[in-house]
């Protein structure tokens, strides 16, 4: 299982474009990398995810280097409802007759300042 | 699309007791669904990986006697808390894996809040 590295926390203001990185070093040939977002006593949230290049959704891109050794969740204009923890997973998400399971980071904390 | 649910949200039960704890995906089929726990300010931790119609797979150290899975339909998995005590309190967390194309994804469902007295 890849291990991931985040930055423990992190402050914003209110509309500001927000970018966590993660680091995967140990990223394999069939990992994918999603972001998962997750306010307290809920479960997370699937943000976004992706295998290479980047990908973007409704609520944020994700930014994978050629080398996939790391990636960078963004989110656009951030707001008050944004302070969450978010998380970096990296596993082989492929259908291969069993999802294979992930290890959960630190995260990282992100506060959003009025 | 991609809906988890838990069942209940939360509950609170005497020490000895036992809890049943359900996770049921809402609009698509899982093959595999994951147990986690979660204590305060930490991170997720996998209990469990249980898979439809088959044993489930247990993490090291977690006690396979005192968590039983069941994953008895696609849609369907519950976690029983066998003779709660204080330290199994916790928030218990299920996710469910979601085939799209050739892509699996883990949702999760909105949590289990187990407090024993």
């Amino acid at each position: 299982l890849a291990k991931t590295t985040q930055p423990i926390s992190m402050d914003s203001y209110e509309g500001q474009e927000v970018n966590i990185t993660c680091s995967h070093n140990n990223i394999a040939t069939n990992d994918y990398i999603t972001w998962y977002q997750q306010f307290p006593s809920q479960g997370p949230r699937f943000i976004i995810q992706g295998y290479k290049t980047k990908v973007t959704n409704e609520v944020a891109s994700l930014f994978i280097p050629a080398d996939r050794k790391s990636s960078t969740l963004s989110l656009p204009r951030v707001s008050l409802s944004d302070t969450a923890v978010y998380y970096c997973l990296v596993g082989d998400n492929r259908w291969s007759g069993g999802y294979q399971k992930v290890t959960f980071g630190t995260g990282t904390k992100l506060q959003v300042i009025p | 699309g991609a809906v988890v649910s838990q069942h209940p949200s939360w509950v609170i039960c005497k020490s000895g007791t036992s809890v049943k704890i359900e996770c049921r995906s809402l609009d698509f089929q899982a093959t595999t669904m994951f147990w986690y726990r979660q204590f305060p300010k930490q991170s997720l931790m996998l209990m469990a990986t249980s898979n439809e119609g088959s044993k489930a797979t247990y993490e090291q150290g977690v006690e396979k006697d005192k968590f039983l899975i069941n994953h008895a339909s696609l849609t369907l998995s519950t976690l029983t808390v066998t003779s709660a005590h204080p330290e199994d309190s916790s928030f218990y967390i299920c996710s469910a894996a979601n085939r799209e194309a050739s892509v699996e994804t883990q949702y999760f469902g909105p949590g289990t809040r187990l407090l024993v007295l």
